[in-house]
């Protein structure tokens, strides 16, 4: 079945320390990819999208993702956290199938960054 | 600036009754979503909408209804036979031409006590 696995439920980090967050996904053609990024009660802010070319993206506040083919992964990384960055983190892939298309999420990861 | 309105931010119900989660997009796109997020379990499709008077059945569709009689509008009525329906609550919408587009409200948080 199509899928999205966040391996890790919660993650704790001391600021200033190196992040990486795992995604993996099930899904049998070539998929397009994000990270999402939610604090309490808000919504979803994108961190950053993976269709085609480079497997390694940038985004938004610091942080980029590194698409793996032969692992099905695409890990989100950052090389030194910030307090801001405690908050809960989302990997979704789109689904076509019927001529229809929707996104599919993970179960999260939440990040907790100790000063 | 174009967007999605969720409306209200909170929501209270009493158990029993139905309730219908508004969603209103400007964006001018064809495709809408609804996603439920409870703690620990991501956010899991309920229904989706891919043009007006078209809906399909997501994950978790049981207890739950929709309509997309406009373009702009996809309002997601909660019935009493969901079995536990106190959640935050997602729409999103989609470019019918982008694969990748989406956009998300705000949400709401609906209690029902």
């Amino acid at each position: 079945a199509q899928s999205v696995t966040q391996p890790d439920i919660h993650i704790t980090v001391s600021e200033g320390a190196s992040l990486e967050l795992r995604c993996n996904y099930s899904y049998g053609a070539t998929p397009y990819l994000f990270w999402y990024v939610q604090s309490p009660g808000q919504g979803l802010q994108l961190l950053l999208k993976y269709f085609s070319g480079d497997t390694l993206v940038q985004g938004i506040k610091g942080f980029e993702a590194e698409f793996k083919r032969s692992q099905s992964s695409f890990n989100l990384r950052k090389p030194s956290v910030h307090w801001s960055d405690a908050a809960e983190y989302f990997c979704a892939v789109v689904i076509i199938s019927g001529g229809y298309n929707k996104l599919i999420f993970g179960a999260g990861t939440r990040l907790a960054v100790h000063p | 600036d174009g967007g999605i309105t969720q409306s209200p931010k909170y929501l209270f119900r009493k158990e029993g009754q139905n309730v219908t989660l508004s969603c209103e997009q400007n964006l001018n796109h064809d495709a809408m979503y609804w996603y439920r997020q409870d703690p620990g379990q991501g956010l899991r499709l309920i229904y989706y909408s891919q043009i007006v008077n078209d809906f399909q059945k997501g994950d978790i569709a049981e207890g739950y209804s929709v309509s997309r009689e406009k373009k702009e509008s996809f309002p997601l009525t909660v019935t009493s036979a969901q079995k536990n329906p106190t959640a935050f609550y997602l729409c999103a919408s989609r470019p019918t031409k982008n694969n990748y587009g989406y956009t998300f409200g705000s949400g709401t948080r609906l209690t029902v006590v």
